[in-house]
């Protein structure tokens, strides 16, 4: 089956800590998304890239990093400068070209402790 | 002024009720235009997109106004398992970004 999968369902966080939240897909799509979703808000675009090797910040790229080594892969890592990490990270890919629907993981819920 | 603004609702209707979600955007250059459900603590599922024409899926019809700039989604004869946020959402002439909506929330009620 084709999909998008984000690991871990939860994640928790210490101060001071970077970390990695995964996102892979097989759906051959070459454009890759990663969105911050905090409660009763919209989502809003961290980083996003349209080809291997290259990417883009969003709105809110401070604090976070990425990287697109390969096609089905584009981890997202929350650095220590993110002063407020904890949301819902959602994941999405999509076919080339604008305006083009975009299809979600199932996202990570990341939590400070 | 914000980029797209929803009620948020919540929308609480009986079964069988119909319901109508409004969704204005300022962007008038605007191009692509969709409706995304998104279940409590999951993520969004693209519900249908939106043709200037209108366009219609089951129980689901979805109208732009680009004059008005805004769009809009009507749910007919409401089940249960309609009970999710809808997301409006949009994206700009020659862009990958999409910008959301807050969304609003619909409960429907036995």
């Amino acid at each position: 089956d084709g999909g998008i999968t984000q690991s871990p369902k939860y994640l928790f966080r210490k101060e001071g800590q970077n970390v990695t939240l995964s996102c892979e897909q097989n759906l051959n799509h070459d454009a890759m998304y990663w969105y911050r979703q905090d409660p009763g808000q919209g989502l809003r675009l961290i980083y996003y890239s349209q080809i291997v090797n290259d990417f883009q910040k969003g709105d809110i790229a401070e604090g976070y990093s990425v990287s697109r080594e390969k096609k089905e892969s584009f981890p997202l890592t929350v650095t220590s400068a993110q002063k407020n990490p904890t949301a819902f990270y959602l994941c999405a890919s999509s076919i080339s070209g604008d305006g083009v629907t975009q299809y979600f993981g199932p996202g990570t819920r990341l939590l400070v402790l | 002024r914000k980029e797209v603004e929803q009620d948020p609702g919540p929308f609480n209707v009986p079964e069988g009720a119909t319901v109508a979600f409004n969704c204005t955007y300022s962007n008038s250059a605007s191009q692509s235009f969709f409706w995304y459900r998104q279940d409590c603590r999951k993520e969004p599922k693209l519900l249908m997109s939106v043709y200037s024409s209108g366009n219609e899926d089951g129980r689901f019809t979805a109208q732009l106004n680009r004059a008005s700039q805004y769009i809009s989604l009507l749910i007919r004869d409401s089940k249960l398992s309609d009970s999710a946020t809808y997301l409006c959402v949009y994206s700009g002439a020659g862009s990958y970004q999409l910008t959301f909506g807050k969304g609003t929330k619909l409960s429907v009620i036995p």
